[in-house]
């Protein structure tokens, strides 16, 4: 089956600078889409990026994330980090609309 | 954006009762999920429904688990009998796109304790 690997539990970065949170995955299928879901403390997930095209960038709201599927790779990064990007965020795929999730990096920015 | 509404928030039941999550999906979806999330793990997939079947449950589909969305109105997660191993929270989401590149939109989920 699916599976979706996050390899950090807890990242916690400075406001202003960089950030990267990993995500690799296994699949068996060849027509597949790739989230990464934000959520706040108390709300629900929300899509924040997505993407099915190999090598392209995505980005929306100062992140940004390239799809590799020659490494199995869907990282996510912002340049400069905001207090408010501290959330839960979760990788996934999916095919046949059943989604994959990996087992989400709390991001934690501090001042 | 489009909001997925779950009722209750949060229930509290004693074991070997029945419970039901209610879910009121975007409007103009027609596919429904339901995903598990215990405490400290990541979400699980449990049952997607499409057209008034289920399409696809996994493992932790009990038998004593069963969802239905009787005349378009709430979609619901149904467990009869509880048991310990219930206490979770429980995601409803739903999509206009079924297939490989469905979006889906999440409730902020039902909080379920089962003591």
């Amino acid at each position: 089956g699916d599976s979706v690997t996050q390899t950090e539990g807890l990242v916690t970065v400075t406001e202003g600078l960089p950030v990267k949170l990993n995500c690799t995955y296994q699949t068996t299928y060849l027509t597949i889409a790739f989230f990464w879901y934000v959520q706040y403390l108390n709300e629900a997930p929300q899509v924040l990026l997505k993407s099915s095209t190999d090598n392209k960038r995505t980005e929306h709201q100062g992140f940004h994330a390239t799809l590799h599927k020659s490494s199995s790779s869907f990282h996510l990064q912002k340049s400069s980090a905001q207090l408010s990007d501290s959330a839960l965020y979760y990788c996934a795929l999916t095919n046949t609309g059943k989604l994959t999730f990996g087992d989400g990096t709390v991001l934690t920015v501090k001042p | 954006g489009p909001k997925v509404l779950q009722i209750p928030s949060h229930q509290i039941i004693d074991m070997g009762q029945m419970v039901t999550l209610n879910c009121d999906p975007v409007s103009n979806h027609l596919y429904f999920y339901w995903y598990k999330q215990i405490l400290g793990q990541q979400m699980e997939f449990l049952v997607n429904f499409y057209n008034g079947k289920v399409m696809e449950k996994s493992k932790l589909f009990k038998d004593q688990f069963s969802v239905e969305r009787p005349d378009g109105s709430y979609f619901t997660l149904k467990i009869q009998p509880t048991a310990l191993e219930d206490s979770a929270v429980y995601f409803c989401a739903s999509s206009l796109e079924g297939r490989d590149t469905g979006q889906l939109y999440f409730g902020e989920g039902s909080k379920l304790t089962v003591l």
